[in-house]
């Protein structure tokens, strides 16, 4: 099936530790991004790239890092230096002639 | 820069009312607009969006979206309500700003339903 996979699902880490999300899309879309959800704020953009080994930070990029080597893959890592980063992560993605973004089943990650 | 509100934080409905949710928008040129639907722990999916045309739109689940230009407003309806409509609901603007596009969404909307 075509689709966006995130995982893992439900991932826990220590603090001062390094995290990496994984996103893997089969739709062919050039465009890709990573959204942060937390309760009452929506959802607001990390990360985002137009093409392969391109990526522009978004409006709370800072604590993140991200590579875009391959078109289907767009991995989040979440860095210790990342004050809050107990959150629900969803990655997206867009085919370059299209408007519409579509999303992934999303990450938890909580910090313990 | 685009701005999207979501008036309502939490709507309770009764099973089988009708529905209304409300969305506000700011951009300077015609957006594109887009209702989104996520159940707890989930991902969003597209219920419907707006790029151009007739101004009422229809989506899955038997929702529809009426666009008014002159009201900056996106409103989605549902003229019955299902006990599996209960979720929270996001309005969205896509836009092309500096070279890249972007959605900005509302904080959303969590619809209850009473039996």
């Amino acid at each position: 099936d075509g689709g966006i996979t995130q995982s893992p699902k439900y991932l826990f880490r220590k603090e001062g530790q390094n995290v990496t999300l994984s996103c893997e899309q089969n739709l062919n879309h050039d465009a890709m991004y990573w959204y942060r959800q937390d309760p009452g704020q929506g959802l607001r953009l990390i990360y985002y790239s137009q093409i392969v080994n391109d990526f522009q930070k978004g409006d709370i990029a800072e604590g993140y890092s991200v590579s875009r080597e391959k078109k289907e893959s767009f991995p989040l890592t979440v860095t210790s230096a990342q004050k809050n980063p107990t959150a629900f992560y969803l990655c997206a993605s867009r085919a370059d002639y299209g408007n519409t973004i579509y999303f992934g089943e999303g990450s938890w990650l909580t910090v313990v | 820069a685009q701005s999207v509100t979501q008036p309502d934080i939490h709507i309770t409905v009764s099973e089988g009312a009708s529905l209304e949710l409300r969305c506000n928008y700011s951009y300077g040129a015609t957006p594109y607009l887009f209702w989104y639907v996520q159940s707890p722990g989930q991902g969003l999916q597209l219920l419907l969006k707006y790029f151009s045309g007739d101004t009422l739109v229809q989506g899955i689940k038997g929702f529809e979206a009426e666009f008014k230009r002159s009201q900056s407003s996106f409103n989605l309806r549902k003229p019955s309500v299902h006990w599996s409509d209960a979720a929270e609901y996001f309005c969205a603007v896509g836009a092309t700003g500096a070279g890249s596009y972007q959605l900005t969404f509302g904080k959303g909307t969590k619809l209850s339903v009473i039996p």
